[in-house]
C-alpha cells in the first residue's frame, strides 16, 4: 500500500519561500514508470498542477509554466522522498498543497493529505 | 495551458445516472489517452477513479464509467448513491509535458 506523508511549515512571509517535502512508503520515487507530483487547490484557481520529477536512466523535471521560474521539484533518494521549493511567494500562493504520483501514465494515483500553506506576514 | 471545461454542478436522484463531460483541445485531450477523473469529498483529498480514459483502479465500482471522443472526455454515473456527492475533476496530460485540470464539478444527490 503506497502512502504520501507530507511536511513543512503552514506559514510563509511574503517574498520567501514556500519547501514541502514529500516522503514515500510503498513505492521508489527512483520507479521506471513513476512520476511524483505537486498540485495547489484554492478557492480562486481550483486544483494546479505545479510540477514533477521522474527517473528514465536519469531525472527529468516538468513544470507549470505559471510558476516555472519560481519553483523547483527535487528527488531525495536516500530518503525515498521528494521536495518542491517556491521562491519569491505572494499571498496568492496560499493553498492546499498535495504531492501525488504513481504509474506515470496513469495521472495522479497516489495523493498525501494536503497542507495548508498561508503566506502572510 | 487554459483549464479543462467543465459544468460547474450536476445532480441526480438516488439510481438515476448523471454525466460529467470535460472539454480540452486537441493539445491535451485530443492528443493523448491519459485523461482522468477524480472524486473529492469536502476536506479529502481528490481520489483517483478513472485513469487513461476508461480505467478503473482497484476498488472503485463498476457503477463510474468514463470515455473520450475527440477533445472531450465524459465520465458517467449510474446508479447514483448518496456517498456518491462529492466534486469531480478531470485531468488531461498535454503536448507540453504537462497536465491541466478541469474546474471541477460539483455532483449533488437530490
Amino acid at each position: 500500500q503506497v502512502q504520501l506523508q507530507q511536511s513543512g511549515p503552514g506559514l510563509v512571509k511574503p517574498s520567501q519561500t514556500l519547501s514541502l517535502t514529500c516522503a514515500i512508503s510503498g513505492d521508489s520515487v527512483s520507479d521506471n514508470s513513476g512520476a511524483w507530483n505537486w498540485i495547489r487547490q484554492s478557492p480562486s484557481r481550483g486544483l494546479e498542477w505545479l510540477g514533477r520529477t521522474y527517473y528514465r536512466s536519469k531525472w527529468s523535471y516538468d513544470y507549470a509554466v505559471s510558476v516555472k521560474s519560481r519553483i523547483s521539484i527535487n528527488p531525495d533518494t536516500s530518503k525515498n522522498q521528494f521536495s518542491l521549493q517556491l521562491n519569491s511567494v505572494t499571498p496568492e500562493d496560499t493553498a492546499v498543497y498535495y504531492c501525488a504520483g504513481g504509474r506515470a501514465a496513469a495521472g495522479f494515483v497516489h495523493w498525501g493529505p494536503g497542507t495548508l500553506v498561508t503566506v502572510s506576514s | 495551458q487554459s483549464a479543462l471545461t467543465q459544468p460547474p454542478s450536476v445532480s441526480g436522484s438516488p439510481g438515476q445516472s448523471v454525466t460529467i463531460s470535460c472539454t480540452g483541445t486537441s493539445s491535451d485531450v485530443g492528443s493523448y489517452n491519459r485523461v482522468s477523473w477524480y472524486q473529492q469529498p469536502p476536506g479529502t483529498a481528490p481520489k483517483l477513479m478513472i485513469y487513461e480514459v476508461n480505467n478503473r483502479p482497484s476498488g472503485v465500482p463498476d457503477r463510474f464509467s468514463a470515455s473520450k471522443s475527440g477533445n472531450t472526455a465524459s465520465l458517467t454515473i449510474s446508479g447514483l448513491q448518496a456517498e456518491d456527492e462529492a466534486d469531480y475533476y478531470c485531468s488531461s496530460f498535454t503536448t507540453s509535458s504537462t497536465w491541466v485540470f478541469g474546474g471541477g464539478t460539483k455532483l449533488t444527490v437530490l
